[in-house]
Formats: C-alpha cells, sequence, structure tokens
C-alpha cells in the first residue's frame, strides 16, 4: 500500500517568505508526528497529532511554526518569515495508534533551504 | 524532561557484532523504539521494547532494562549494507517521541 506521503521534496526560499510543507499519512493511521533534521543530527521533535486530540506543540521552535491537520488526515507545517535558520530536513511520520506508542512510519522528507 | 544518550560514531568489521548502547531518562516512559537511517534517506523501523527483556527480529536484537533507563541494539553478522545512522527513540504514554542524535555505524570489510 502507500506510504506517507510529502511535498514539495525540495523547497529553497527567500528569507522573510512563508512556506507550506505537506504530508499524507498512511490511511487510517491516527497519529502524525512533524520533526525537523539538520545535517549529521537526529531528529527534532515538533508536533505531534493524535485523533481528535489537541496536538501537542511543545516542540514548535518559535511562533513563526505552525500546523494544522485536516479531517484527521493530511497535515500541513506552514513556516512563517523563514530564516535561514530554518533550513532542515522536515520529516513527517504517521503511525497506528491503538493502545500506547506504535512503530512510525516517515515519509521521506522536504529538504528545505532558505537563502 | 527527556534525554537520551548514545555514542556517535562507531566502527566494527563484516561478519561481526557491534552492540549500540543508549540511556534515556524520560518522564511517562511507555517504551523504546530504535531505527535505521541510511545516509540521505528517511528512518526505518527496527525494533519496539516495551517490557524488560531481549527481542529478537532476525540478526537485529534490542534489550530493554526499564529499571536502569537502559537500552541496546545488536547486530550481527554485519553486512556492508549495515553501514548506516542507528537512533534510539523513547516514547511517553501519551505517545510523544524523543530521538537520540544517532549513532553512525561503518561496517568495514
Amino acid at each position: 500500500g502507500a506510504g506517507v506521503s510529502q511535498s514539495p521534496s525540495n523547497k529553497v526560499t527567500e528569507k522573510g517568505k512563508d512556506v507550506e510543507l505537506r504530508c499524507d499519512p498512511i490511511s487510517g493511521h491516527t497519529a502524525l508526528y512533524w520533526y525537523r533534521q539538520s545535517l549529521g543530527q537526529g531528529l527534532e521533535f515538533l508536533i505531534y497529532f493524535q485523533g481528535n486530540s489537541a496536538p501537542d506543540k511543545s516542540g514548535l521552535p518559535s511562533d513563526r511554526f505552525s500546523a494544522e491537520r485536516t479531517g484527521g488526515s493530511v497535515s500541513t507545517l506552514t513556516i512563517q518569515r523563514t530564516q535561514q535558520e530554518d533550513s532542515a530536513v522536515y520529516l513527517c511520520a504517521s503511525s497506528l495508534m491503538l493502545a500506547g506508542a506504535g512503530e512510525q512510519y516517515f515519509g521521506p522528507g522536504t529538504r528545505l533551504t532558505v537563502t | 524532561g527527556q534525554n537520551i544518550d548514545q555514542p556517535t560514531e562507531m566502527t566494527a568489521t563484516e561478519g561481526a557484532i557491534v552492540q549500540i548502547n543508549c540511556t534515556y531518562q524520560t518522564s511517562g516512559f511507555n517504551g523504546l523504539f530504535w531505527y535505521q537511517q541510511h545516509a540521505g534517506e528517511a528512518p526505518t523501523f527496527l525494533s519496539y521494547n516495551v517490557l524488560d527483556g531481549l527481542e529478537e527480529k532476525g540478526r537485529f536484537s534490542s534489550f530493554l532494562s526499564r529499571s536502569k533507563g537502559y537500552s541496546y541494539l545488536l547486530l550481527k553478522e554485519l553486512q556492508m549494507k549495515d553501514s548506516a545512522s542507528y537512533l534510539c527513540a523513547s516514547y511517553t504514554n501519551a505517545g510523544k517521541s524523543t530521538f537520540g542524535d544517532g549513532t553512525t555505524l561503518t561496517v568495514k570489510p
């Protein structure tokens, strides 16, 4: 079946512009995660959606970052007034949360470059 | 708070066994995952431990001690394709995950 998809795969933007990153999770997966990964670094947790519950936004680095998940499926991560330090690979993952944590399936990521 | 520690780099020889350790301090700990990530690719799931003990999946095994906040990933019969970054991740009972910075494993002939 189809895995997690993300678009665009690459995005180059000028400092100060807004960007939107999209994630299509695996159908039926109730949990969706956004992470950021800088070159040679681990995954930095950004935000987590679980079903219809309020999202856990505790990892968002600033108020320039926001995310939505419409209809419990597609999610959009928005970065306003981008800065050069926002350059990274943004990874989305989904999991089937029946009880407790579930294995996460990752998308291919969006490589964001802010010039 | 959440804190994950694992070695930055390890080197091993093809055909050998290597153990990658991970220690964690996680409030509301629920389980621990190991992921493999090849350069330029997304992480892929390797194993998941909730209870103390060893979970074996082919050449890969993972161990968990909840009382010690400790886990390890054991890779047997190393192959060149096992050269990758190995990420340890703890999960809370609310589903939130914290990843370590990863251990870069280099397998040499």
